[in-house]
């Protein structure tokens, strides 16, 4: 299994530019979740899905959006991107209602936004 | 609100010695889930170990071992013996019982670690 997919795995972007962040994973999980790690600190939460065209916001989900049309796909979407989204984004997944092996996560996209 | 707090932002040994990474968490729930991820230099974020909040048995796994506390909110994490390999930032992180708001994990900032030859 390839588990969680997340393209590109670098992008540098202009700022006021616009892209979308892939993410998808072939575990037939029903939760996903985008994350962001900013220069040495920890994880936060933009956004989260429990199922197939359901999404609610996260900690930080300003400057960003998400769908969930299919349980496998979960794209973040940046419009306007500003240097404060400068950040590594990771996807992650996990099994409903169960965390026994905690998410599972994407390799990471690295945006720097100039 | 839930908070996690790893108060060690960065921490040097030389190999074979012991290290304890500390983590203090704040939750409301009577319910819930700690865990420590390992990012290696790679980047990419290692699941170590799920503890819930009703088995506060100390669990070991070969040179690692960690210690859950209720009663001071600790989940703090040890390495024995570490190895130049065990290089990394270590998160711990807390969530919350399922509900419709999914399992989403609260991180703390986590702790670099640095094992010297």
């Amino acid at each position: 299994n390839a588990g969680v997919t997340q393209t590109p795995k670098f992008r540098i972007l202009k700022i006021g530019q616009s892209m979308t962040l892939q993410c998808a994973q072939d575990m037939n999980h029903n939760y996903m979740y985008w994350y962001r790690q900013d220069p040495g600190m920890g994880l936060k939460l933009i956004y989260y899905s429990v199922g197939a065209g359901i999404t609610d916001k996260g900690e930080v989900p300003n400057g960003y959006n998400v769908s969930r049309s299919t349980t496998e796909d979960f794209p973040l979407r940046l419009e306007l991107a500003a240097p404060s989204q400068t950040s590594v984004y990771f996807c992650a997944s996990s099994y409903e209602g169960h965390l026994r092996e905690g998410y599972t996560f994407g390799s990471g996209t690295r945006l720097t936004v100039v | 609100a839930q908070k996690v707090t790893q108060a060690q932002t960065e921490i040097s040994v030389v190999e074979k010695e012991d290290v304890t990474l500390d983590c203090v968490y704040e939750t409301r729930d009577t319910t819930y889930y700690l865990f420590w991820y390992k990012q290696p230099p790679s980047g990419e974020l290692v699941f170590l170990i799920r503890r819930n909040s009703f088995d506060e048995q100390n669990e070991i796994s070969g040179r690692y071992s960690w210690n859950f506390q209720k009663s001071t909110s600790s989940f703090n994490f040890t390495i024995t013996a570490s190895q130049v390999v065990d290089s990394a930032v270590y998160f711990c992180a807390l969530s919350e019982p399922p509900r419709n708001a999914g399992n989403m994990l609260t991180f703390g900032g986590g702790t670099r670690l640095m094992v010297k030859p």
